[in-house]
């Protein structure tokens, strides 16, 4: 099975700051034959399912707002929210979908400073 | 738009079964996979597998063999997650999650929580 291994498992920002979350695979979730990464991010805040945020590592889901970012490749993945507002505090995760089982990180709890 | 809901809260005793289903609208419901998602409290999500809505055919992961098993009612457009013999160790959280590409879950039921306690 890929373990996806997230890092910090909390992090606080304030207001307005940038947050980085990162992710690592155990092994590559890069397909070779599209050169696409098997990677996305979830949103999920309590009471709630998780919600899609971003997909083949970069492309960000319907309605997802343009300061949330993924980034890297492989195995070694970022997600980036540019300008931290009140309602990102969640729990976010990443998942691989290259192989299965289908694997998520352990998620990282984020909450403002 | 798509949805998916899903039954309500269940609390069961250790040894009964459980029936939880996920009705899909706002979509042919043959187009996308179904996949089933336990979230354990205060723990990640874990992918259970999933069922090929147009033939039915059941995957699971490992850990979801046996006890558990995937159905559809396509005339109903409803996917069922059945747990025999439970445990307490099965309290949780379970979605339906499905997308239009493998494995993307764009869409998510609003959980189901099993509860199994004597």
């Amino acid at each position: 099975d890929i373990v996806m291994t997230q890092s910090p498992d909390s992090l606080a920002v304030s207001l307005g700051e940038r947050a980085t979350i990162n992710c690592k695979s155990s092994q590559s979730v890069l397909y070779s034959s599209t050169n696409k990464n098997y990677l996305a991010w979830y949103q999920q805040k309590p009471g709630q399912p998780p919600r899609l945020l971003i997909y083949w590592a970069s492309t960000r889901g319907s309605g997802v707002p343009d300061r949330f970012s993924g980034g890297g490749s492989g195995t070694d993945f970022t997600l980036t929210i540019s300008s931290l507002q009140a309602e990102d505090v969640a729990v976010y995760y990443c998942q691989q979908y290259d192989t299965t089982p289908i694997t998520f990180g352990q998620g990282t709890r984020l909450e403002i400073k | 738009q798509v949805q998916l809901v899903q039954s309500g809260s269940e609390l069961k005793k250790p040894g009964a079964s459980v029936k939880v289903s996920c009705k899909a609208s706002g979509y042919t419901f043959t187009t996308y996979a179904m996949n089933w998602v336990r979230q354990a409290p205060g723990q990640g999500p874990e992918w259970m597998g999933w069922i090929n809505t147009n033939t039915g055919n059941p995957t699971y992961a490992q850990g979801f063999t046996g006890r558990f098993v995937f159905s559809l009612d396509t005339s109903v457009s409803t996917a069922y997650l059945q747990i025999n013999n439970l445990k307490a160790e099965d309290t949780a959280v379970y979605y339906c999650a499905s997308g239009s590409t493998w494995s993307i879950f764009d869409y998510w039921g609003q959980g189901t929580l099993v509860t199994v306690s004597s």
